[in-house]
């Protein structure tokens, strides 16, 4: 099926552990885009990337890196896990130059303990 | 830089109507909203342009009020199936090609039979 697939779905870290969040869209999108989902504070996006070889910062970039490894595949890494990045991670993907929607991943629930 | 969502939270009873408000400070290029049900990812509904336009699908519209900055979402005789949070989300004129969204807090809508 057409769409963004995340991967895991569920994941619990130790404070200080290091983990990548996988993302992967096959609809030929430019665009890609991480956000996380805290209770009561609807999306914040962390980093995007407008196209394939780019990547900017969002609103709440730090303790996060990302990596645009070609068209399809955009990931999330946090190099030392820490329980404030406890939330639940959105990957989605658009179209560059046209007015479209989001399409969403299913989403990484990751607790830090 | 976040649109603000009124109201926070609605209850209906089916068949009743709502409107969802999403307004911002900064000129905008394009709003947003998606529906997300609990544990599920948001689904994308509409799109508004700058310009100043109304959409519609199903029995779910929206118009976007270039002037003022806002948007609102109207729910007509609403179903069982409309129960979920609902986000806008803005780009901004300045925002470049990745368009990239700035959420609201959410709007809670309960339908109950």
């Amino acid at each position: 099926n057409a769409g963004v697939t995340q991967t895991p779905k569920f994941q619990v870290l130790k404070t200080g552990q290091s983990m990548t969040l996988q993302c992967a869209q096959d609809m030929n999108h430019n665009s890609m885009y991480w956000y996380r989902q805290d209770p009561g504070m609807g999306l914040r996006l962390i980093y995007y990337s407008a196209s394939e070889g780019t990547t900017d910062k969002g609103e709440v970039p730090n303790g996060y890196n990302v990596s645009r490894l070609n068209k399809r595949e955009f990931s999330l890494r946090l190099e030392s896990a820490a329980p404030s990045q406890t939330s639940v991670y959105f990957c989605a993907s658009s179209e560059t130059y046209r007015d479209y929607g989001y399409t969403f991943g299913s989403g990484t629930r990751l607790t830090v303990v | 830089q976040q649109p603000v969502q009124s109201p926070q939270a609605v209850i209906l009873r089916e068949g009743e109507d709502a409107v969802i408000n999403c307004s911002s400070s900064k000129a905008l290029y394009s709003v947003h909203w998606y529906r997300q049900k609990h544990g599920e990812a948001p689904v994308f509904l509409m799109i508004l342009l700058k310009g100043g336009e109304q959409k519609g699908h199903e029995k779910i519209s929206a118009s976007f009020n270039e002037k003022k900055q806002q948007s609102s979402l109207y729910l007509t005789a609403s179903q069982l199936s409309y129960s979920g949070t609902y986000f806008c989300g803005t780009a901004l004129i300045s925002s470049g090609s990745a368009r990239q969204l700035t959420f609201g807090s959410g709007t809670q809508l309960t339908v109950l039979p």
